[in-house]
């Protein structure tokens, strides 16, 4: 199975300053439609996953704009521009072109300083 | 409006069996593919199985041979069977919409507890 393995996996932050998640795969995930189906999920506490971003750096909807998703190939980032207090939580990169066998990264838990 | 409920968690000794059920509302099941992803205590999220429109399933290693994910397109609903339970088996287990690459929609989840 590819395993997916994410950095760092508890991020401290400053309302209002930017946060960056990285997230490399142990193979490439472009897959042979031309695709790369990497995914990021934010889990708040309590609650259930939820998509933010799906191939790479598509919002999903209802997501702010200051979350984006960039990579290519094997590695992958989620930035937060400004981290708001609603942001924390533990954050989940997910790749989906090894399918049916997704797998998850470990999680990085976004606190608050 | 898509909703996702899951129901059928429960405390069960090894060994046990349990059936979830997570019924859907604002799509069609059988035209959908659906899985199911669990997370243990403090754990990542983990992929369990999942069934196409064809009706066709896969399943983890870790629980082939003791999961089967079915579905009844009259209910809109899609079944997890749990047998052989052991305590690793403990986690929320969710459904979710299985979607090119993704899994869109997921429920609330349900808790299933192994334990003597």
């Amino acid at each position: 199975d590819i395993v997916m393995t994410q950095s760092p996996l508890s991020l401290p932050v400053t309302l209002g300053q930017p946060a960056s998640i990285s997230c490399t795969s142990s193979q490439s995930l472009v897959h042979s439609d031309g695709n790369t189906y990497l995914n990021w999920f934010q889990q708040r506490p309590g609650q259930s996953p939820r998509r933010l971003i799906y191939r790479v750096s598509n919002r999903d909807s209802g997501v702010p704009d200051r979350f984006s998703g960039s990579g290519s190939g094997t590695d992958f980032t989620l930035k937060i521009s400004r981290v708001e207090a609603e942001d924390l939580g533990v954050y989940y990169c997910m790749q989906g072109t090894h399918w049916p066998r997704y797998t998850f990264g470990q999680g990085t838990t976004l606190e608050i300083k | 409006e898509v909703q996702l409920v899951e129901t059928g968690g429960d405390l069960i000794k090894p060994g046990g069996s349990l059936r979830l059920s997570c019924e859907v509302s604002g799509f069609t099941v059988s035209t959908n593919y659906m899985s199911w992803v669990r997370q243990a205590p403090g754990r990542a999220l983990e992929w369990v199985s999942v069934i196409d429109y064809g009706g066709s399933t896969s399943y983890a290693d870790s629980v082939k041979g003791r999961f089967t994910i079915s579905r009844d397109g009259s209910k809109n609903t899609v079944y997890l069977q749990m047998d052989s339970l052991r305590a690793e088996d403990t986690a929320v287990y969710y459904c979710a919409r299985d979607h090119w690459g993704s899994l869109d929609f997921w429920g609330q989840g349900t808790l299933v507890t192994v334990s003597s």
